[in-house]
């Protein structure tokens, strides 16, 4: 069974520390890695997107991806409250439909 | 990225009866995603809409509960039929719009409750 799991917090930051969110998935083959974030009633938006092993970067925010240990995590550094939101882990297989995770609640503490 | 829009925003229906939601892109494209985000849940994926094609359904969903349209490259609608109060929830219509595989973009979803 293709599954995506994520802890679902909520997690508590102090504001200016990093938020690390974590994502697992089952399927060894899967693609492609995304971070959707979710404010409270709004639609999903997407952050982040990962395709190969290692790190990417995109401002104050870093997409980490390893395929063996089939994991792919989300670090916010300089959190701020505007950060505070329900992350949403998306992964690919092969074709175009997206498996998504329960989602992290993370609340940035001012 | 793709600028999407959904009709209605919101609605309250009585049980029985059917509503019809519609998604509206800003370009064209191939492949429009409906899914259904249940109160504090994630998404669920409804099934996928091709321009020309039938859609394709996901386990557990079926086209006579949820008819799904897609006339062109730019609009699709999603009916929700015979509803019931389970039937209570967000449906959002998502476009791929990046150039990858995976990279989608979501309308501001339809708010259903079903009495």
């Amino acid at each position: 069974q293709k599954e995506v799991e994520q802890n679902s917090g909520p997690l508590s930051v102090p504001e200016g520390a990093i938020a690390s969110l974590n994502c697992t998935y089952s399927d060894r083959g899967s693609q492609s890695f995304f971070w959707y974030r979710q404010y409270s009633g709004k639609s999903p938006e997407l952050i982040m997107s990962i395709y190969s092993n290692g790190d990417k970067e995109d401002g104050r925010f870093t997409a980490q991806l390893n395929k063996a240990s089939q994991y792919v995590s989300l670090l916010i550094r300089d959190s701020q409250p505007s950060d505070s939101a329900t992350y949403l882990c998306a992964v690919n297989l092969e074709s175009e439909k997206l498996t998504f995770g329960t989602g992290t609640r993370l609340t940035i503490i001012p | 990225s793709a600028v999407i829009s959904q009709k209605p925003s919101r609605d309250i229906c009585q049980r029985g009866t059917s509503l019809t939601i519609q998604c509206q892109v800003d370009s064209q494209v191939t492949m429009m995603f409906w899914y259904r985000q249940q109160p504090g849940q994630s998404l669920t994926l409804i099934a996928t809409a091709n321009q020309g094609s039938e859609a394709t359904y996901e386990s557990g969903f079926v086209i006579d509960k949820f008819p799904i349209s897609r006339p062109n490259l730019t609009f699709s609608t999603l009916t929700v039929s015979n509803m019931s109060p389970e039937d209570s929830s967000i449906y959002l219509c998502s476009v791929e719009a990046g150039g990858r595989a995976g990279e989608q973009y979501f309308g501001p979803g339809t708010r259903l409750t079903v009495t």
